[in-house]
């Protein structure tokens, strides 16, 4: 089906460890983003590609590193888990203008203790 | 002061019924919305998109006021199925992106 797949769905890690959120779409869109979203808080953006070969910094980057590996996926790295990074993750991705809005992935519900 | 707006409710109405949203927002240089539906622990999905002239889909009928900086949507003859939380999203476009905003949501419930 097309769409925006993310990996993995579930993840639980400890405080210190490290991991990769995996991040694919197959609409051919130019631009990518990853969302995160707490109780109470709504969907806060953490980083964007506007296009392959480009990353910025939304909201709240702080902790987090990502990659635009090619126009197809883009991925969110923790270097080193919070627990205030507890969180539902979510990648989604538009064409440029996004007249279409923005197509989400199911999300990752990451635990860190 | 947050740039999106919404009344979290959450909103308990009996089928059948009409029920409105309201949405603020504060930056005039905002320059399309939408309305997104999310469902318990799951992903938003894009309900509809809000413009000048008003737009209906159905049941569902979105307005936009430039002027009063505020978008609202309607649903009529509300279903079990419209259960879900209401996302207002406003988009802008800088920096050679195209950014979506986010409202905190508003929650409704349909009532048998």
């Amino acid at each position: 089906n097309a769409g925006v797949t993310q990996t993995p769905k579930f993840q639980v890690l400890k405080t210190g460890q490290s991991m990769t959120l995996q991040c694919a779409q197959d609409m051919n869109h130019n631009s990518m983003y990853w969302y995160r979203q707490d109780p109470g808080m709504g969907l806060r953006l953490i980083y964007y590609s506007a296009s392959e070969g480009t990353t910025d910094k939304g909201e709240v980057p702080n902790g987090y590193n990502v990659s635009r590996l090619n126009k197809r996926e883009f991925s969110l790295r923790l270097e080193s888990a919070a627990p205030s990074q507890t969180s539902v993750y979510f990648c989604a991705s538009s064409s440029w203008g996004g007249a279409g809005g923005y197509t989400f992935g199911s999300g990752t519900r990451l635990t860190v203790v | 002061r947050k740039e999106v707006e919404q009344d979290p409710g959450p909103f308990n109405v009996p089928e059948g019924a009409t029920v409105a949203f309201n949405c603020t927002y504060s930056n005039s240089a905002s320059q399309s919305f939408f309305w997104y539906r999310q469902d318990c622990r799951k992903e938003p999905k894009l309900l509809m998109s809000v413009y000048s002239s008003g737009n209906e889909d159905g049941r569902f009928t979105a307005q936009l006021n430039r002027a009063s900086q505020y978008i609202s949507l309607l649903i009529r003859d509300s279903k079990l199925s419209d259960s879900a939380t209401y996302l207002c999203v406003r988009s802008y476009s800088g920096a050679g992106s195209y950014q979506l905003t986010f409202g905190k949501g508003t929650k409704l419930s349909v009532i048998p």
